[in-house]
């Protein structure tokens, strides 16, 4: 059974960084990219970027071009977001979602980030 | 940026009813759409697929059709079990993009 592990809630201060973990299993993620989707209740779903695990090529939504970075850890079968200079605006629950020959076919279960003083 | 336009925002409707929702494409996204369902408190899950391919795994009362700019789900035979929040997908072109969300409830 494929799943995506995401890790646990963060609490950050304003200025800080934060790295979120996708851990794949039932297969591996060199197959597939791996995107990444920000969701806040009142703005609905973004779209962050992609990695492709296999060679570390990444595509990014310009908006999050110098706020997400993307890595992947293939001995772990896990993906990396870290977020920098965090805000309130980034405050929200972070998604990873595998994309193949179908779009989005299986997703973490989210990773919920607050930024806060 | 493409904008997707989905509407209704919210809907509601009898058991074993048919509803349809509506995404709309600010430019032709030539069937690179998905449609997903979230359920409260979970993560989404992909429905349907170049705008009318069936996830497999999901029931065949759920259906996508359209093309250009103008593309739709329904879902026939509506079950208690459809309770959730639906929302498209553009992966036409980058960035990929979503549709507002459509909250359905049962009357």
């Amino acid at each position: 059974e494929v799943q995506l592990q995401q890790s646990g809630p963060e609490l950050r201060r304003p200025g800080s960084s934060v790295k979120l973990s996708c851990k794949a299993s039932g297969y591996s993620i060199t197959d597939y990219l791996m995107h990444w989707v920000k969701h806040r209740p009142e703005h609905g779903l973004e779209w962050i970027g992609w990695i492709d695990p296999e060679d570390g090529e990444t595509k990014y939504a310009q908006k999050f071009q110098s706020k997400a970075t993307l890595t992947a850890d293939t001995s772990s079968n896990t993906a990396y977001m870290q977020l920098s200079s965090l805000t309130s605006e980034d405050t929200a629950t972070y998604f990873c979602a595998r994309f193949g020959s179908s779009p989005m076919d299986a997703w973490g279960q989210g990773a919920s980030v607050t930024v806060s003083s | 940026d493409i904008q997707m336009t989905q509407s209704p925002a919210s809907l509601s409707a009898s058991l074993g009813e048919t509803v349809t929702i509506e995404c709309r494409a600010s430019e032709d996204i030539y069937n690179g759409l998905a449609w997903y369902q979230q359920k409260p408190g979970k993560s989404p899950q992909l429905l349907i697929y170049n705008a009318n391919s069936l996830h497999t795994g999901v029931p065949s009362r759920f259906s996508g059709s359209g093309s250009g700019t103008q593309y739709s789900l329904k879902i026939n035979s509506l079950q208690s079990e459809d309770v959730a929040s639906y929302f498209c997908q553009q992966y036409y072109d980058y960035p990929f993009t979503f549709g507002s969300g459509t909250k359905l409830e049962i009357k």
